[in-house]
Parts: C-alpha cells; sequence; structure tokens
C-alpha cells in the first residue's frame, strides 16, 4: 500500500503558541488529503479536505482561522493549530487520497500526531 | 443522509476464537465504495479492504474474511483463528466520489484477543 508519513508524532506545547503538523505522501502524489481528529475512545472526525494549490474545504464546525490548512506541493500538507489551547489536545490524523482507475480510490492514513496542549 | 453504525463496542475473544465485526451502513446513492480499517494500539490506522458496491462477491485474505449483503446493508467482517495481534479497533467506512472521497467511519469495535 502507499505510504503516508506524518511528523512530529507527538508534541507538548504551552497554551497559546501554534502548533504545525506535517503529513507526507512518500511514494506517490497525492492532489487531495484529509485531515482528521480523534478524541479517546472515539472515532474519526474529519475536519478538513486539502487540495493542491486551492484552499482546504472545512467540515461544519471547524474553525478555519483555528486550523489552518496549506497543501503547497502533490506531497506535502500541513496543518498548523494556531493558539493553540488544551481542548485542542487530540489525536490528529491525515490521509491521502489514492486515485485509482474506474474510480477506485483509497484513502491511506499516516501514523498520527498527538498533540498535548498544556 | 450517510451513515455506518458498528453497535458492537467492544469485543472480547479468546486466542483461536473465530469472531465477526458487524457493518451496517446507509446510503441513498447506487454506486458506493465500503473500507475496513484496523486501528491497532500504536494509533495508525490500516487499510484493510475496499469493496465496490457493484462486486458483491465476498473476499478472503488469510484469516480475514468479508461478507459484503447489498440487501441487507451490511459489509461484516470475520476473523478466523484469532490471534493476540489482532487486538484493535476496527472501523468500518463509507464513501462516495460525490463527496469528493470523504470517509463516513463508524464508531470502531474495539476487538481485544487474549492469550
Amino acid at each position: 500500500g502507499a505510504v503516508v508519513s506524518q511528523h512530529p508524532s507527538w508534541v507538548i506545547c504551552k497554551s497559546g503558541t501554534s502548533v504545525k503538523i506535517e503529513c507526507r505522501s512518500l511514494d506517490f502524489q497525492a492532489t487531495t488529503m484529509f485531515w482528521y481528529r480523534q478524541f479517546p475512545k472515539q472515532s474519526l472526525m474529519l475536519m478538513a479536505t486539502s487540495n493542491e494549490g486551492s484552499k482546504a474545504t472545512y467540515e461544519q464546525g471547524v474553525e478555519k482561522d483555528k486550523f489552518l490548512i496549506n497543501h503547497a506541493s502533490l506531497t506535502l500538507s500541513t496543518l498548523t493549530v494556531t493558539s493553540a489551547h488544551p481542548e485542542d489536545s487530540s489525536f490528529y490524523i491525515c490521509s491521502a487520497r489514492v486515485r485509482g482507475a474506474g474510480f477506485t480510490d483509497t484513502q491511506y492514513f499516516g501514523p498520527g500526531t498527538r498533540l498535548t496542549v498544556l | 443522509a450517510q451513515k455506518v453504525t458498528q453497535a458492537q463496542t467492544e469485543i472480547s475473544v479468546v486466542e483461536k476464537e473465530d469472531v465477526t465485526l458487524d457493518c451496517v451502513y446507509e446510503t441513498r446513492d447506487t454506486t458506493y465504495y465500503l473500507f475496513w480499517y484496523k486501528q491497532p494500539p500504536s494509533g495508525e490506522l490500516v487499510f484493510l479492504i475496499r469493496r465496490n458496491s457493484f462486486d458483491e462477491q465476498n473476499e478472503i485474505s488469510g484469516r480475514y474474511s468479508w461478507n459484503f449483503q447489498k440487501s441487507t446493508s451490511s459489509f461484516n467482517f470475520t476473523i478466523t483463528a484469532s490471534q493476540v495481534v489482532d487486538s484493535a479497533v476496527y472501523f468500518c467506512a463509507l464513501s462516495n466520489n460525490n463527496q469528493g472521497g470523504k470517509l463516513i467511519f463508524g464508531q470502531g469495535t474495539e476487538l481485544s484477543v487474549k492469550p
């Protein structure tokens, strides 16, 4: 399968600081990447769809100015949590969509980033 | 509206037992895609299988098998002769290309395989 990496794997920061998380597709180009967050014992919640060369599409209830997404190349998308607060502490996961013939798209996921805001 | 339901929140079995994880979906689309992902304690989601709505053929991969039945809108996952390494949270997900490939996830089933 396709390989997706995330960096950092975990980060601890002080309240009020900004944190950038990188998502890279290592062996393929991804025109579309997705960002999810996951709270303990819960399912994944889609935050936004990141399209290369255009603005991200945010899901309802997700603050665009709080969670800045940049998809500047076909292999890299970044999520910046601005002015982080303790309630932003979560597990953030990205995925990259691999296009297949006949609409056989599949999403491959990164290993996730655990963010703890003190 | 699209929805995926995994009614089993937690399942505990003893090693070598067979176990079936249920997945029921709702969609009005005639073309859609179903997925199973495994999330071990490390957190990384591992892709297991993809099934297209127009392909109801069941699939077997080693100890894993999937039963897709459109008549009951179900896509169940069976692990035969379970092993401790199968312990993880398993997610069923639904997608259609009209929504840009978005995945709708079920709540997940936490499988615990005890030695």
